[in-house]
């Protein structure tokens, strides 16, 4: 079974410009989180989409925003670059749950460098 | 809020060692419990988890249990390996809300 995927594994933009990044659930995972692992900070929650909506989001600026494909994939664009962007933003996907709550099973991750 | 504190690292130990790393936790309600590993390169692994007090949590060696009293969650594992050389993360999550919380991540090193 494949796992989560994601695309590109790095990425370089310039200050002010947009970034897309790409997730690909595993087969039957109808949730996708993001998450932005930046040096220093830890890891944090982004956003959460099910069935094509965005369900809960975390403590981000709104140039941070995404969506879920019919097929459940799922991009993050994140507008206006800001140096401190620069980050590892990573991917996970569950079964559908907010009555209770499925493993996150994570990709690899996109490496965003802003210069 | 909710909250994990990590035991800060790095942790540098030698093969067959004893490890712990500690990890406390702040939250409304009654979280479940993760503990996440990073191997070099790679995505964030699923290591063990316990869902309410008094779990006990086991994968690979690792063992961790759910304390309500002292509101933490401590890794342990009773002889490390090279392999074992990893960051580790806490983590918390809240019914309903799905996310995860996690700790600031304890990076080991294991000497042989």
């Amino acid at each position: 079974e494949a796992g989560v995927t994601q695309s590109p594994t790095h990425l370089i933009k310039t200050r002010g410009q947009q970034a897309t990044l790409r997730c690909s659930p595993i087969s039957g995972h109808t949730s996708v989180y993001w998450y932005q692992q930046a040096l220093g900070l830890g890891l944090q929650f982004l956003l959460w989409y099910d069935e094509g909506e965005e369900r809960n989001r975390g403590n981000f600026p709104p140039r941070f925003s995404g969506r879920q494909f019919p097929n459940y994939s799922s991009e993050l664009n994140v507008n206006a670059l800001e140096l401190e962007d620069s980050a590892l933003y990573l991917c996970a996907s569950s079964l559908e749950g907010p009555a209770g709550f499925y493993e996150q099973y994570f990709g690899p991750g996109t490496r965003l460098t802003v210069t | 809020g909710n909250s994990v504190t990590q035991m800060e690292g790095p942790v540098t130990l030698s093969e067959e060692a004893f490890l712990t790393i500690n990890c406390t936790y702040t939250a409304t309600g009654y979280p479940s419990l993760f503990w996440y590993v990073q191997y070099p390169g790679e995505g964030l692994q699923l290591l063990l988890k316990a869902t309410k007090a008094d779990d006990k949590g086991s994968n690979k060696g690792f063992e961790a249990t759910y304390r309500k009293e002292t509101t933490s969650f401590h890794l342990e594992k009773g002889s490390v390996q090279v392999s074992d050389s990893a960051v580790y993360f806490c983590a918390l999550s809240l019914q309903g809300a799905q996310k995860l919380v996690f700790g600031q991540g304890t990076r080991l090193t294991i000497n042989p």
